[in-house]
């Protein structure tokens, strides 16, 4: 089946400073891909669909200067949390869904990132 | 506005069979889908409804009615490890997925 990675599984920062975190498709090509975030007991919140080549659509209310989704290739996007502060302490989660996939209804789940900035 | 409802905490005994239901209110739909996630792990895919009637799969089951904006999972035969989170995400007119809050399932032994 199609897997999804993400790296780092854990991060821990200092506040005021930016972390990137990857997303990767390991064996399909993911036109598209989405980066959630959720916070302890709910549920997931998805801030940004991002599509390759071309610039990410951000969910109201998600700074778009602060997290920065860089989708460079049909594998791989990124997402940086720019100036990181404690608020943003959170589990991010990206999902994929596979090239040509048309009416196919599956997106795969990367395993997640945890990020804890002190 | 976009709302898709849960209840929030539910419990059952082993064996027993657990309905979570999930109403929702969209701009568009492209199907619903239930996933299970077990705390600080991924979402896992349990099921995907797009036409109305029940899908069955092994142990579990969802339903959709798209007239009422409705849909449930259920579970039979309930096991410890069932104990988890089920998410209920709609997937709308633009493609993207708004997942509901979320419904925590205590199965107890």
């Amino acid at each position: 089946g199609a897997v999804v990675s993400q790296h780092p599984s854990w991060v821990i920062c200092k506040s005021g400073t930016s972390v990137k975190i990857e997303c990767r498709s390991l064996d399909f090509q993911a036109t598209t891909m989405f980066w959630y975030r959720q916070f302890p007991k709910q549920s997931l919140m998805l801030m940004a669909t991002s599509n390759e080549g071309s610039k990410a659509t951000y969910e109201q209310g998600v700074e778009k200067d602060k997290f920065l989704i860089n989708h460079a290739s049909l594998t791989l996007s990124t997402l940086t949390v720019t100036s990181a502060h404690p608020e943003d302490s959170s589990f991010y989660i990206c999902s994929a869904r596979e090239e040509g996939s048309g009416s196919s209804y599956e997106q795969y789940f990367g395993p997640g990132t945890r990020l804890t900035v002190t | 506005g976009q709302n898709i409802d849960q209840p929030t905490e539910m419990t059952a005994t082993e064996g027993a069979i657990v309905q979570i239901n999930c109403t929702y209110q969209t701009s568009g739909f492209n199907g619903l889908f239930w996933y299970q996630q077990h705390a600080g792990e991924a979402p896992t895919f349990l099921s995907y409804n797009v036409l109305d009637g029940l899908e069955e799969k092994g142990r579990f089951s969802s339903f959709l009615s798209r007239s009422k904006g409705y849909s449930y999972l259920l579970l039979k035969e309930l096991q410890m490890k069932d104990s988890a989170s089920y998410l209920c995400a709609v997937r709308g007119g633009t493609y993207k997925y708004i997942f509901g809050t979320g419904t925590r399932l205590k199965v107890l032994a």
